[in-house]
């Protein structure tokens, strides 16, 4: 299995303000594809952003960014703008090119503080 | 489009029971994925379907998990007998497994507690 390894078991953020959850993952493969995912109270898990490993420019998706160093293995979550409704466990996540195997992080709990 | 299905939502058992969790992929979905989420902690792959064949059981706890994929479609998750550090969310997941624009999409899981 592939290792994902979240270092940040717990953050906070004032509403508003910028937080950026660090991600680094281990993988011989050249070619894979890596996530964000968001898991609410509900344990409803919802995809906030995707990035293939072959791109060199950093994916966003509105107030969502990453941060992809793929020499570092590296690949971190950036969110503007913090919302109430960003409060929810965040899942650092790799999938492997062609069997799609797919292995998750140890999660961060963000707290988003009105 | 209809998402990933799974039932029951909650499942309570004493330990040595037998259990078993469905889950009905997206259609025209070829991937179809178990995971075990403990309190706290993130999913762990416990086996990845591409049709109805076997991708990763490496993470299957074989002596008491089996599961099955028939046609294709639909899956199941038996746990025989349940141990007390079973207790955890079963979430099921599904890709169209093209290798191209690839995503997981989940169902609401189930939660199991081994008393």
């Amino acid at each position: 299995a592939q290792t994902v390894t979240q270092s940040q078991p717990e953050m906070s953020v004032q509403e508003a303000e910028t937080v950026t959850l660090s991600c680094t993952y281990d993988t011989s493969e050249s070619n894979y594809y890596l996530f964000w995912y968001k898991q609410p109270p509900s344990r409803q898990m919802i995809l906030v952003i995707r990035q293939e490993a072959y791109k060199q420019q950093n994916a966003t998706e509105n107030r969502f960014s990453v941060n992809f160093q793929k020499a570092a293995k590296s690949f971190s979550l950036k969110i503007s703008d913090s919302q109430l409704g960003d409060t929810a466990m965040y899942f650092c996540a790799f999938m492997k090119h062609v069997s799609n195997q797919f292995y998750f992080g140890t999660g961060t709990s963000l707290t988003v503080i009105p | 489009e209809a998402g990933v299905a799974q039932s029951p939502r909650y499942k309570i058992i004493e330990k040595r029971q037998s259990v078993a969790f469905w889950c009905n992929p997206i259609s025209g979905h070829a991937t179809l994925y178990w995971y075990q989420q403990i309190l706290g902690q993130g999913p762990k792959l416990l086996i990845q379907f591409q049709n109805n064949g076997v991708v990763d059981d490496s993470q299957l706890p074989k002596d008491r998990f089996s599961a099955e994929r028939l046609k294709g479609v639909d899956s199941t998750l038996k746990i025989q007998p349940a141990k007390l550090e079973d207790s955890a969310v079963y979430l099921c997941a599904s890709s169209r497994g093209t290798s191209t624009n690839e995503k997981l999409f989940f169902g609401s899981g189930t939660q199991l507690s081994v008393l």
